[in-house]
Protein backbone atom coordinates (compact mmCIF):
# COMPACT_ATOMS: atom_id res chain seq x y z
CA UNK A 1 0.00 0.00 0.00
CA UNK A 2 1.77 3.20 -1.32
CA UNK A 3 1.85 6.70 1.39
CA UNK A 4 0.57 8.16 -2.04
CA UNK A 5 -2.62 7.17 -3.92
CA UNK A 6 -2.76 7.32 -8.05
CA UNK A 7 -5.11 5.96 -10.03
CA UNK A 8 -3.88 2.75 -11.38
CA UNK A 9 -5.00 3.41 -14.89
CA UNK A 10 -6.51 6.42 -17.19
CA UNK A 11 -6.76 6.66 -20.48
CA UNK A 12 -7.51 9.07 -23.73
CA UNK A 13 -7.27 9.40 -27.22
CA UNK A 14 -4.54 10.85 -29.01
CA UNK A 15 -4.52 14.82 -28.95
CA UNK A 16 -6.67 15.04 -26.35
CA UNK A 17 -5.64 15.85 -22.59
CA UNK A 18 -5.35 13.52 -19.80
CA UNK A 19 -4.86 14.31 -15.80
CA UNK A 20 -3.34 12.09 -13.46
CA UNK A 21 -4.03 12.36 -9.44
CA UNK A 22 -2.04 11.76 -6.55
CA UNK A 23 -3.22 12.25 -2.74
CA UNK A 24 -1.24 12.49 0.39
CA UNK A 25 -1.56 14.06 3.60
CA UNK A 26 -0.63 16.95 5.79
CA UNK A 27 3.10 15.14 6.40
CA UNK A 28 3.78 14.41 2.92
CA UNK A 29 2.18 16.13 -0.15
CA UNK A 30 0.67 19.58 1.80
CA UNK A 31 4.55 20.99 3.11
CA UNK A 32 6.58 19.36 0.77
CA UNK A 33 7.24 19.78 -2.68
CA UNK A 34 5.84 17.27 -5.13
CA UNK A 35 7.70 15.64 -8.40
CA UNK A 36 6.50 13.74 -11.15
CA UNK A 37 7.93 11.08 -13.23
CA UNK A 38 7.34 9.05 -16.28
CA UNK A 39 8.82 5.65 -17.26
CA UNK A 40 8.78 4.04 -20.39
CA UNK A 41 8.22 0.03 -20.36
CA UNK A 42 11.78 -1.35 -19.36
CA UNK A 43 13.51 1.65 -18.63
CA UNK A 44 14.33 4.13 -15.75
CA UNK A 45 12.16 6.87 -14.18
CA UNK A 46 12.62 10.06 -16.18
CA UNK A 47 11.81 13.74 -14.29
CA UNK A 48 9.09 15.21 -15.28
CA UNK A 49 7.98 17.80 -12.91
CA UNK A 50 9.78 18.72 -9.64
CA UNK A 51 8.63 21.22 -7.11
CA UNK A 52 5.38 21.20 -7.71
CA UNK A 53 4.87 22.47 -11.47
CA UNK A 54 8.75 23.10 -12.79
CA UNK A 55 9.46 21.65 -15.92
CA UNK A 56 13.24 20.54 -16.59
CA UNK A 57 14.63 21.36 -19.71
CA UNK A 58 13.42 18.92 -22.60
CA UNK A 59 10.29 18.55 -21.08
CA UNK A 60 7.54 19.86 -23.15
CA UNK A 61 5.31 22.34 -21.59
CA UNK A 62 2.38 19.63 -22.69
CA UNK A 63 3.50 18.40 -19.49
CA UNK A 64 2.51 20.22 -16.49
CA UNK A 65 2.37 19.87 -12.39
CA UNK A 66 0.04 21.80 -10.22
CA UNK A 67 -0.61 21.32 -6.20
CA UNK A 68 -3.11 22.16 -3.66
CA UNK A 69 -3.51 21.16 -0.42
CA UNK A 70 -3.03 17.68 0.15
CA UNK A 71 -3.19 16.39 -3.44
CA UNK A 72 -0.71 17.25 -6.75
CA UNK A 73 -1.95 16.86 -10.06
CA UNK A 74 -0.06 15.92 -13.39
CA UNK A 75 -1.43 17.32 -16.61
CA UNK A 76 -0.48 16.02 -20.18
CA UNK A 77 -2.08 17.82 -22.95
CA UNK A 78 -2.04 16.64 -26.87
CA UNK A 79 -1.50 13.12 -25.82
CA UNK A 80 0.91 11.26 -27.90
CA UNK A 81 1.28 7.72 -28.40
CA UNK A 82 4.57 7.99 -26.97
CA UNK A 83 3.17 9.09 -24.04
CA UNK A 84 2.17 5.31 -23.02
CA UNK A 85 4.18 5.05 -19.88
CA UNK A 86 3.75 4.25 -15.93
CA UNK A 87 3.84 7.95 -14.49
CA UNK A 88 4.73 8.10 -10.69
CA UNK A 89 4.54 10.93 -8.04
CA UNK A 90 6.94 11.41 -5.19
CA UNK A 91 7.68 13.62 -2.26
CA UNK A 92 9.08 13.73 1.62
CA UNK A 93 7.26 12.66 4.08
CA UNK A 94 8.39 14.40 7.24
CA UNK A 95 6.60 11.91 9.82
CA UNK A 96 8.06 9.14 8.31
CA UNK A 97 10.88 10.80 7.45
CA UNK A 98 11.49 8.43 4.04
CA UNK A 99 10.87 10.02 0.63
CA UNK A 100 7.31 8.35 -0.64
CA UNK A 101 5.75 7.49 -4.18
CA UNK A 102 2.52 6.82 -5.26
CA UNK A 103 1.82 3.34 -6.73
CA UNK A 104 1.72 4.72 -10.16
CA UNK A 105 -0.39 5.32 -13.38
CA UNK A 106 -0.62 3.88 -16.37
CA UNK A 107 -1.41 6.00 -19.12
CA UNK A 108 -2.97 4.39 -22.47
CA UNK A 109 -3.01 6.47 -25.46
CA UNK A 110 -6.14 4.81 -27.27
CA UNK B 1 27.43 14.28 -18.85
CA UNK B 2 26.06 13.03 -15.37
CA UNK B 3 26.48 9.07 -15.72
CA UNK B 4 25.30 6.82 -13.05
CA UNK B 5 25.96 3.18 -13.35
CA UNK B 6 25.38 -0.11 -10.71
CA UNK B 7 26.74 -3.05 -10.78
CA UNK B 8 26.76 -6.33 -8.36
CA UNK B 9 24.14 -7.56 -8.87
CA UNK B 10 22.87 -11.07 -9.65
CA UNK B 11 20.95 -14.27 -8.19
CA UNK B 12 21.74 -15.04 -4.46
CA UNK B 13 19.90 -17.34 -2.02
CA UNK B 14 17.47 -16.05 0.85
CA UNK B 15 19.33 -14.89 3.81
CA UNK B 16 22.88 -13.60 2.07
CA UNK B 17 24.18 -10.62 1.11
CA UNK B 18 24.88 -8.52 -1.38
CA UNK B 19 26.68 -5.21 -2.42
CA UNK B 20 26.25 -2.84 -5.19
CA UNK B 21 28.24 -0.43 -6.55
CA UNK B 22 27.04 2.88 -8.11
CA UNK B 23 29.61 4.27 -10.19
CA UNK B 24 29.11 8.15 -10.64
CA UNK B 25 30.42 10.73 -13.33
CA UNK B 26 29.91 14.04 -14.83
CA UNK B 27 29.38 15.81 -11.57
CA UNK B 28 30.97 16.13 -8.13
CA UNK B 29 30.18 13.38 -6.57
CA UNK B 30 31.05 14.68 -3.00
CA UNK B 31 28.60 17.54 -3.34
CA UNK B 32 25.48 15.50 -3.69
CA UNK B 33 23.19 13.19 -1.33
CA UNK B 34 22.95 10.09 -3.21
CA UNK B 35 19.87 7.89 -3.38
CA UNK B 36 18.72 4.00 -4.06
CA UNK B 37 15.52 3.12 -5.14
CA UNK B 38 14.04 -0.66 -6.14
CA UNK B 39 11.32 -1.70 -8.31
CA UNK B 40 10.03 -5.09 -7.81
CA UNK B 41 9.20 -7.12 -11.50
CA UNK B 42 5.47 -5.73 -12.70
CA UNK B 43 5.29 -3.41 -9.01
CA UNK B 44 5.95 0.75 -8.57
CA UNK B 45 8.82 2.35 -7.29
CA UNK B 46 10.11 2.03 -3.65
CA UNK B 47 12.69 4.19 -2.38
CA UNK B 48 14.88 2.36 -0.02
CA UNK B 49 17.36 5.01 1.68
CA UNK B 50 19.84 8.08 1.21
CA UNK B 51 22.91 9.07 2.30
CA UNK B 52 24.17 12.75 2.50
CA UNK B 53 27.27 14.64 1.53
CA UNK B 54 30.01 14.60 3.98
CA UNK B 55 28.65 18.47 3.96
CA UNK B 56 25.69 17.87 5.28
CA UNK B 57 27.09 14.89 7.97
CA UNK B 58 27.23 12.17 5.51
CA UNK B 59 24.40 10.58 7.59
CA UNK B 60 21.51 8.12 6.26
CA UNK B 61 17.68 7.67 6.12
CA UNK B 62 16.08 4.33 5.07
CA UNK B 63 12.86 2.97 4.52
CA UNK B 64 10.83 1.13 7.24
CA UNK B 65 11.14 -2.47 5.43
CA UNK B 66 14.93 -2.07 4.78
CA UNK B 67 16.09 -0.62 7.76
CA UNK B 68 18.70 -2.96 10.19
CA UNK B 69 19.22 -4.89 6.88
CA UNK B 70 20.51 -2.26 4.26
CA UNK B 71 23.28 -0.02 4.46
CA UNK B 72 24.11 2.76 2.21
CA UNK B 73 27.74 4.05 2.34
CA UNK B 74 30.43 6.16 -0.10
CA UNK B 75 33.58 6.96 -1.22
CA UNK B 76 34.07 9.84 -2.54
CA UNK B 77 37.48 9.28 -3.59
CA UNK B 78 36.23 7.35 -6.31
CA UNK B 79 32.58 8.49 -6.85
CA UNK B 80 31.14 5.48 -5.79
CA UNK B 81 28.03 4.77 -3.62
CA UNK B 82 27.27 1.17 -2.09
CA UNK B 83 24.38 -0.47 -1.13
CA UNK B 84 24.59 -3.03 1.03
CA UNK B 85 22.23 -5.40 1.32
CA UNK B 86 21.90 -7.98 4.31
CA UNK B 87 19.60 -11.08 5.63
CA UNK B 88 17.91 -10.85 1.97
CA UNK B 89 14.75 -12.37 1.47
CA UNK B 90 12.31 -13.04 -2.28
CA UNK B 91 10.66 -10.14 -1.69
CA UNK B 92 13.93 -8.26 -1.81
CA UNK B 93 14.02 -9.80 -5.96
CA UNK B 94 13.94 -5.93 -8.10
CA UNK B 95 15.69 -3.82 -10.35
CA UNK B 96 18.20 -1.69 -7.92
CA UNK B 97 18.14 2.22 -8.69
CA UNK B 98 21.06 4.52 -8.17
CA UNK B 99 20.10 8.14 -7.85
CA UNK B 100 20.80 11.61 -7.99
CA UNK B 101 18.79 14.14 -6.78
CA UNK B 102 18.34 17.71 -8.07
CA UNK B 103 19.46 19.47 -5.31
CA UNK B 104 22.85 18.77 -3.88
CA UNK B 105 21.87 20.17 -0.71
CA UNK B 106 18.81 18.62 -0.85
CA UNK B 107 18.91 14.86 -1.03
CA UNK B 108 15.22 13.95 -0.75
CA UNK B 109 14.09 16.57 -3.14
CA UNK B 110 13.83 15.65 -6.38
CA UNK B 111 15.53 13.03 -8.38
CA UNK B 112 17.35 14.14 -12.01
CA UNK B 113 19.36 11.25 -12.84
CA UNK B 114 18.99 7.62 -12.62
CA UNK B 115 21.12 4.85 -13.44
CA UNK B 116 20.30 2.35 -15.41
CA UNK B 117 19.39 -0.38 -13.09
CA UNK B 118 20.70 -3.33 -11.68
CA UNK B 119 18.87 -6.61 -11.23
CA UNK B 120 18.65 -8.30 -7.95
CA UNK B 121 16.60 -12.00 -7.90
CA UNK B 122 16.92 -13.52 -4.71
CA UNK B 123 15.90 -17.19 -4.58
CA UNK B 124 17.16 -20.60 -3.36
Amino acid sequence: QSVLTQPPSVSAAPGQKVTISCSGSSSNIENNYVSWYQQLPGTAPKLLIYDNNKRPSGIPDRFSGSKSGTSATLGITGLQTGDEADYYCGTWDSSLSAVVFGGGTKLTVL
Amino acid sequence: EVQLVESGGGLVQPGRSLRLSCAASGFTFGDYGMNWFRQAPGKGLEWIGLIRSKTYGGTTDYAASVKGRFTISRDDSKSIAFLQMNSLKTEDTAVYYCVRPGYNWLPEGYFDHWGQGVLVTVSS
